[in-house]
């Protein structure tokens, strides 16, 4: 079965940092890219960054630019999602996403993990 | 970034009636748009690619048609599962975007 895990959220403060982690299984992790969506309770999704299948490419929403940091592990078959300096804004449920083989969507998503920015 | 507007942000309708929901972009996005379904606390699900591209495995009740900057997304028969909330997104531009969601709910 094609799935994606997420975990690493929980409750930080403002300032602090999380590492968020994605498990893949089902598929050849190495051949896709991967993105990080979030939504923040009551709103849409929002897409945070993706990263190409090597590692090699990366790019991320202004709102998180020189504070979050995309990486992969193709040898674990897992994506991560380095957050520092977090906010209150970035207060969210966290989902791991995988783009289409053949088109530039979301084909493939984790549960989601929820991070809670509050002092 | 490209901003996406959805219309309406919420209608009712019955079991059997056809929807049909707008999705419009602030510049072209040629047929880079996709439609997804959400339910509450679970992921969005993929419905269509590339403005009218089925997904595997989704009924063919839902359709998807549009190019440039006006796309709709609609389901020919309402069914009881279809009852959710329903999000267009961008994926012309590197910065991914989405619309603001159309709840549809039951009369």
């Amino acid at each position: 079965e094609v799935q994606l895990v997420e975990s690493g959220g929980g409750s930080v403060q403002p300032g602090g940092s999380l590492r968020l982690s994605c498990a893949a299984s089902g598929f050849t992790f190495s051949n896709y890219w991967m993105h990080w969506v979030r939504q923040a309770p009551g709103k849409g999704p929002v897409w945070v960054s993706r990263i190409k299948t090597d590692g090699s490419s990366t790019s991320y929403a202004d709102s998180v630019k020189g504070r979050f940091t995309i990486s992969r592990d193709n040898a674990k078959n897992t994506l991560y999602l380095q957050m520092n300096s977090l906010r209150a804004e970035d207060t969210a449920v966290y989902y791991c996403a995988r783009r289409g083989a053949a088109y530039d969507a979301f084909d493939i998503w984790g549960q989601g993990t929820m991070v809670t920015v509050s002092s | 970034d490209i901003q996406m507007t959805q219309s309406p942000s919420s209608l009712s309708a019955s079991v059997g009636d056809r929807v049909t929901i707008t999705c419009r972009a602030s510049q072209t996005v040629s047929r880079f748009l996709n439609w997804y379904q959400q339910k509450p606390g679970k992921a969005p699900k993929l419905l269509i690619y590339d403005a009218s591209s089925l997904q595997s495995g989704v009924p063919s009740r839902f359709s998807g048609s549009g190019s440039g900057t006006d796309f709709t997304l609609t389901i020919s028969s309402l069914q009881p599962e279809d009852f959710a909330t329903y999000h267009c997104q961008q994926s012309y531009s590197i910065s991914l975007t989405f619309g603001g969601g159309t709840k549809v709910e039951i009369k």
